[in-house]
């Protein structure tokens, strides 16, 4: 069956802290997808990056670090230098790969809700 | 590039009641969900369509909730008779396909409260 955990329900820090936001998932497909996306205060979910199986390599954008290990089935997030327009709820997700047309539905973790204070 | 429309941004409603929300994909986009938030949680898959064909709709209660895409563009939801547990966050995301390689994109969802 496919899960998603992320243990953290809220964190607080202050800015320019560094942050890691945690997400385990559980699959039994060799193929599949995880994903990070973030929902401010105004709802719209926002994506941030989508990895899939066969690419453990660590990725990099500004601010922004994602760290993915399979043996631990782990895709982890940090927020380096936090900044209060961070403040957020942060979703882990996993969708694993249809074939032949199958759904691609994301099953999203229960989120973790980052305050950063100034 | 627009984004995602839904209407309305919020409603309430009185149980037993019904209601329907209404999406309007990115042009293009071939893939449209229905995704239910409750409060505190992950959204959730009610429905995927694929053109106007529904490709997965396991989860969605079909003896209150139906959806329909006519035409293979817009979407509505509807919900009735509601029921309390109704009370979420309504998100409507498209994709230019079906396929996990390609991203969802999600509007700012309907609020609906019951009563």
């Amino acid at each position: 069956a496919q899960k998603v955990t992320q243990a953290q329900t809220e964190i607080s820090v202050v800015e320019k802290e560094d942050v890691t936001l945690d997400c385990v998932y559980e699959t039994r497909d060799t193929t599949y997808y995880l994903f990070w996306y973030k929902q401010p205060p105004s709802g719209e979910l926002v994506f941030l990056i989508r990895r899939n199986s066969f690419d453990e390599q660590n990725e990099i954008s500004g601010r922004y670090s994602w760290n993915f290990q399979k043996s631990t089935s782990s895709f982890n997030f940090t927020i380096t230098a936090s900044q209060v327009v961070d403040s957020a709820v942060y979703f882990c997700a996993l969708s694993e790969e249809d074939y032949g047309g199958a759904t691609n539905k994301l099953i999203f973790g229960t989120g973790t809700l980052l305050a950063v204070q100034p | 590039e627009a984004g995602v429309a839904q209407s309305p941004r919020y409603k309430i409603i009185e149980k037993r009641q019904s209601v329907a929300f209404w999406c309007n994909p990115i042009s293009g986009h071939a893939t449209l969900y229905w995704y239910q938030q409750i409060l505190g949680q992950g959204p959730k898959l009610l429905i995927q369509f694929q053109n106007n064909g529904v490709v997965d709709d396991s989860q969605l209660p079909k003896d209150r909730f139906s959806a329909e895409r006519l035409k293979g563009v817009d979407s509505t939801l509807k919900i009735q008779p509601a029921k309390l547990e109704d009370s979420a966050v309504y998100l409507c995301a498209s994709s230019l396909t079906s396929g996990s390689s390609y991203e969802q994109y999600f509007g700012p969802g309907t609020r609906l409260t019951v009563t």
